[in-house]
């Protein structure tokens, strides 16, 4: 149980693109989601956290234009790179959770490249 | 603020060679204490939750507890298939629903 689908895995595209990224939860309803940046070596960085018909909350520092999150349904949750650059060229991991204090379920990220 | 500091970085161990993971943290009360698993390219894959000091939780060759002040993932005869980063994270009363990561142990298990 507990399953995250996050897709595309991979996305290669030219500089000044947008993208959008799917995170899914698949056998339970998520009541909260987030996004999460991670850089090579480095640990988990939270970009925003999104519940269910509500705006996302962002972290200091991101940019909320930058960076679209939508939650429409209890299930999904998409985050768009707008007028990706390459300094956006990361790998993006999406997490959901149920409620109260179950742990947090993981995508396996899209590595996005931005040329 | 709630922070978490992981030891060692880096760690590589001979098959059967069991060996523990640190895990500190400073939370404003804590909610929940968890551990992932991550392999390279992918999202971290839930292992445990822990509570409250004095809790353990086990897994296969992996055993999980608690104190007031720091977490260690106790590995016992571990495999190859046992490589990856483990990563620690902290759910502070203070956060709402924010995890508070450390920066992993990447572990490395050679025959």
């Amino acid at each position: 149980g507990a399953v995250v689908s996050q897709h595309p895995s991979r996305v290669i595209c030219k500089s000044g693109t947008s993208v959008k990224i799917e995170c899914r939860s698949l056998d339970f309803q998520a009541t909260t989601m987030f996004w999460y940046r991670q850089f090579p070596k480095q640990s988990l960085m939270l970009m925003a956290t999104s519940n269910e018909g509500s705006k996302a909350t962002y972290e200091q520092g991101v940019e909320k234009d930058k960076f679209l999150i939508n939650h429409a349904s209890l299930t999904l949750s998409t985050l768009t790179v707008t007028s990706a650059h390459p300094e956006d060229s990361s790998f993006y991991i999406c997490s959901a959770k149920g409620q109260l204090d179950q742990p947090q379920h993981f995508g396996d990220g899209t590595r996005l490249s931005i040329l | 603020e709630d922070q978490v500091t992981q030891s060692p970085e880096a760690l590589r161990l001979q098959e059967g060679e069991s060996s523990s993971l640190n895990c500190s943290y400073t939370v404003s009360g804590l909610r929940g204490l968890f551990w992932y698993r991550q392999d390279p390219g992918k999202g971290p894959e839930f292992l445990f939750t822990l509570y409250s000091a004095g809790e353990e939780k086990e897994k296969e060759r992996l055993k999980a507890t608690l104190t007031k002040k720091e977490s260690f993932l106790h590995i016992t005869a571990p495999k190859p298939e046992d490589s990856a980063t483990y990563l620690c994270a902290v759910h502070g009363t203070g956060t709402a629903s924010k995890l508070t990561f450390g920066t992993g142990t990447r572990l490395q298990v050679t025959l």
